[in-house]
């Protein structure tokens, strides 16, 4: 599967647009972007994925690039209780998972 | 119903302890999973379960041994693990073949092997 870059922390304030990139420059054809997100002593909980088409669902959007070589998970109107562990894995449908470091996510009032 | 339990939430066992994880899911999901999370790290992938078989053993000690017992179940079991073994442990399932479609995750057992 194919490797993913993401910045290891990010803020936003409550209410606003929390955009988060993922760079994944040597995704195959077949690899699927999933973004998954883990609060705090919880476990990690799907969000969205996509394979080329921008994706759309009562969580969050998922933009993805024309060349598939990155991607951005917007969540429309932060709350506090987004502030969590955002990870973007690029998977085979029939591969496993494995997670790379994410995104911690502090939604500040 | 959209959820995997996982059994006991809290672990402290000692290293000459013989312990198991329990992890339950009715979605009908035919592959099974169990996860390793060190403090601040992300999760790491330890054994996949399709169709009740064994298809992935990620190199982990034998110290941990899982079983499948039926389509809805996972254990994991513990035998003289390590300090270092300590950590929270997660389950998840998936429907069809493994590694299709999303997983879903139970909330983990925090073990701590003393």
């Amino acid at each position: 599967d194919a490797k993913t870059t993401q910045p290891p922390s990010m803020d936003c304030a409550e209410g606003r647009a929390a955009n988060l990139p993922c760079n994944h420059s040597t995704i195959s054809g077949n690899e699927y972007v999933y973004w998954y997100r883990q609060i705090h002593s919880q476990g990690p909980q799907y969000i969205i994925h996509g394979l080329k088409n921008n994706e759309t669902n009562e969580m969050a959007s998922l933009i993805i690039t024309e060349d598939r070589k990155s991607s951005t998970l917007i969540l429309p109107h932060a709350t506090l209780r987004d502030t969590a562990v955002y990870y973007c894995i690029v998977r085979v449908v029939n591969n496993d998972m494995r997670f790379g470091a994410g995104t911690r996510l502090t939604v500040k009032p | 119903d959209t959820e995997v339990t996982q059994t006991p939430k809290h672990l402290v066992m000692g290293m000459t302890n013989k312990k198991s994880l329990k992890c339950e899911q009715h979605m009908g999901h035919r592959a099974m999973y169990w996860y390793k999370q060190k403090a601040k790290k992300p999760p790491e992938l330890m054994f996949v379960y399709s169709y009740e078989k064994l298809s992935i053993n990620e190199s982990v000690p034998s110290r941990f041994s899982p079983e499948c017992p039926n389509s809805s179940l996972l254990n994991l079991h513990l035998h003289a693990l390590q300090p270092e073994d300590s950590a929270l442990y997660l389950c998840a399932s998936s429907g069809g073949l493994a590694g299709a479609g999303e997983q879903y995750f139970g909330p983990g057992t925090r073990l701590t092997v003393t």
